[in-house]
Parts: C-alpha cells; structure tokens; sequence
C-alpha cells in the first residue's frame, strides 16, 4: 500500500520568503508524485508531477519539487512566496508500474498562509 | 483550456434518499474518478473507471454507490440511501490515455441532514 505524509498541517511565510512544503511517501514501486493546489472553494488544480526522468521538476505559480529516491521525499519550493500563494497544498502519489490504474493516494495537506 | 465540471456546487439531503452527483469530464479523457473529503480529513479514493466498466474501487464503495457513464459526455456518482457519514466534498477527475496525471472538478458538497 502507499502512503504519504505531508509535515505541518500549516505553514506561515512572510511574502517575499522561501516556500518549503514537505512532502515524504512510501512506495513498494517506483512512484509518480503529484503536488495539487486547492483555492478556496475550488477544486484541486494541478501543480506539478515526477514521472520519470529528471528529478528536479517544474511546475505553475514558479514551484517546484525534487523526487529524493533516498530519503523517500518529494518537496515543494518555492524561492518568494506571493499574497497569491496562499492555498492548501496536498501531496499525492500513485505506482509507476504497467497497468496501474494510477489511483491517487493523497497527503493530508497543507495550508499555506502568506502574511504581508 | 478545457475543465472537468461537476452539478451541483452544494446538494443537501435527508438521509435516507437517494443523491446523484454530476460530472462533465474533459472531452477526450477515457480515464475517469471520484474521490471524497470528509471535512479536515485527506482526500481518498472511491472508485475509478474505463471502458464502460469500474477498473477498481476502495472499501469505501460498497453497495450503496454506484457510477455509470449514461452518454458520452456524462460521468455520475449514485449513493443510494444516504447516510449522514456521507457528508463530503465529492471531487470528480479524468485521465486522459497518455500520462498518469488527473484533473479534477471543483467538487460537490454533499450535506446529509
């Protein structure tokens, strides 16, 4: 079974500082990792993905996550953190493996708050 | 940019009745999903479909949920007799053929009074 643990139910940033969002699964198969963002009263939006291939990955807003095999991590950064930031973030994650319906197990989330 | 949609926005109900929960996937996905948020808790998987048929779903879907695909653009989500543990934000998603990622709706907010 997979799983995923997103520490801190809440983060407070100043604008302007690093946005850190820690995110750790556990997987028996290599995993694809997910970070969904959720507005207020909107749906979950996706931000950014690890599938294969370079660990270092990209995403919207000007985040970004890196897939640590070793310490089972998949972090989310972001150098300045805007007013518009401000979300609840969930970590999720599914097997890499041929087949897969790719069902997502998700984290309990995170929300993000960003004081002026 | 294409969006996956879902009706009602927020559904109130008596226990006991029977609800349906509304999704438009995005046109030419063939993978489709719901998930549910009971308030302050994760977002869990309910059951996921292909090909007309459930692909897998999650102890949570028992008999008393049911999806079907009625047309070619619909995706729906039937709980039969509510309860009031049912209260949650249901989420819709779809998957297209290439890729592992979903999109989701904005969610439904089911209310079992």
């Amino acid at each position: 079974a997979q799983s995923v643990t997103q520490l801190g139910s809440h983060v407070s940033v100043s604008e302007g500082a690093l946005v850190l969002l820690r995110c750790n699964y556990s997987s028996s198969v290599p995993p694809y990792l997910f970070w969904y963002v959720q507005y207020p009263n909107q749906g979950l939006q996706l931000l950014l993905k690890y599938t294969t291939g370079a660990t270092l990955v990209k995403g919207i807003n000007g985040f970004e996550a890196e897939f640590k095999k070793s310490e089972t991590s998949f972090h989310l950064t972001k150098p300045s953190a805007h007013m518009s930031d401000a979300a609840e973030y969930f970590c999720a994650v599914t097997k890499n493996s041929g087949g897969s319906n790719y069902k997502l197990t998700f984290g309990k989330g995170t929300l993000l708050t960003v004081n002026p | 940019e294409p969006e996956v949609t879902q009706t009602p926005s927020h559904q109130v109900t008596q226990m006991g009745q029977e609800v349906i929960l509304r999704c438009v996937p995005i046109s030419n996905h063939l993978y489709f999903y719901w998930y549910r948020q009971i308030l302050g808790q994760k977002v869990e998987f309910l059951v996921s479909f292909y090909n007309n048929e459930i692909s897998e779903k999650s102890e949570i879907f028992d008999d008393q949920f049911s999806v079907e695909r009625p047309d070619g653009s619909n995706f729906t989500l039937k709980i039969r007799s509510t309860k009031l543990e049912d209260s949650a934000m249901y989420f819709c998603a779809s998957r297209g053929l290439a890729g592992a990622e979903q999109y989701f709706g904005p969610g439904t907010r089911l209310t079992v009074t």
